[in-house]
């Protein structure tokens, strides 16, 4: 129990909609990151918030955006979804922007068909 | 930038036996090192993480790792494997001092344990 939750669980869109997933951080944590899981693939890094601000961005395009919010929860939102963007999407909550251990949630499962 | 390989995608073993996850990484600067495992259906859990001093680390539950930087590696070990440590494994890195945030994973080694 790392004590960050992910919404939903699941999901399945269609292609070109859009999608936004949620995560619940650590109380007191105050940076929170994104990274996508595709199949039999390690996590790639999205983007990271800290304090509300994207502080770092992954190789990923601008239709891949995120909010964070003063409660500890944040938002990754993906425009025109095609069919790659099928992943696992996990949220990892930090308690600094520079502390050593990141607390994943248990992740939202997004299939585009 | 950095990188990392992990040499075995899948990793048969039984019951009782030792088994090594070889991780092997690549930067330009200083890192942090990193062993995370995923059971199926959840998220990433830390193992065991190594950022300076003495280059063996330990998990609770019987893992070890030893960083290497002559050979930049960071191998997972444990002496007697168990049903339950079924898993996949990540290595990841960070750079030392910068974003913990940003971790560059491995695509994960499958650890399936045999009775």
């Amino acid at each position: 129990e790392t004590g960050v939750t992910q919404s939903p669980t699941h999901l399945i869109k269609t292609r070109g909609q859009q999608v936004t997933l949620r995560c619940s951080s650590q109380s007191g944590h105050n940076t929170v990151s994104w990274y996508q899981q595709a199949l039999g693939q390690g996590p790639q890094f999205i983007f990271q918030y800290y304090r509300e601000e994207e502080n770092g961005r992954g190789n990923f395009p601008p239709r891949f955006s995120g909010l964070q919010f003063p409660n500890y929860s944040s938002e990754l939102n993906v425009n025109a979804l095609e069919l790659d963007d099928s992943a696992l999407y996990l949220c990892a909550s930090i308690q600094g922007a520079h502390d050593t251990e990141a607390f994943f949630g248990q992740g939202t499962r997004l299939t585009v068909v | 930038a950095q990188s990392v390989t992990q040499l075995d995608s899948q990793v048969p073993v039984f019951e009782e036996a030792p088994v090594e996850l070889r991780c092997n990484y690549s930067s330009s600067v200083s890192v942090y090192l990193f062993w995370y495992v995923q059971y199926p259906n959840q998220g990433l859990q830390l193992l065991l993480k190594y950022l300076s001093g003495s280059t063996l680390v330990e998990s609770i539950n019987g893992f070890e790792a030893e960083f290497n930087k002559s050979q930049t590696s960071f191998h997972l070990r444990k002496p007697s494997v168990h049903i339950s440590d079924t898993a996949e494994y990540f290595c990841a890195v960070s750079p030392y001092g910068g974003s913990q945030g940003n971790l560059i994973f491995g695509k994960g080694t499958k650890l399936s344990v045999k009775p």
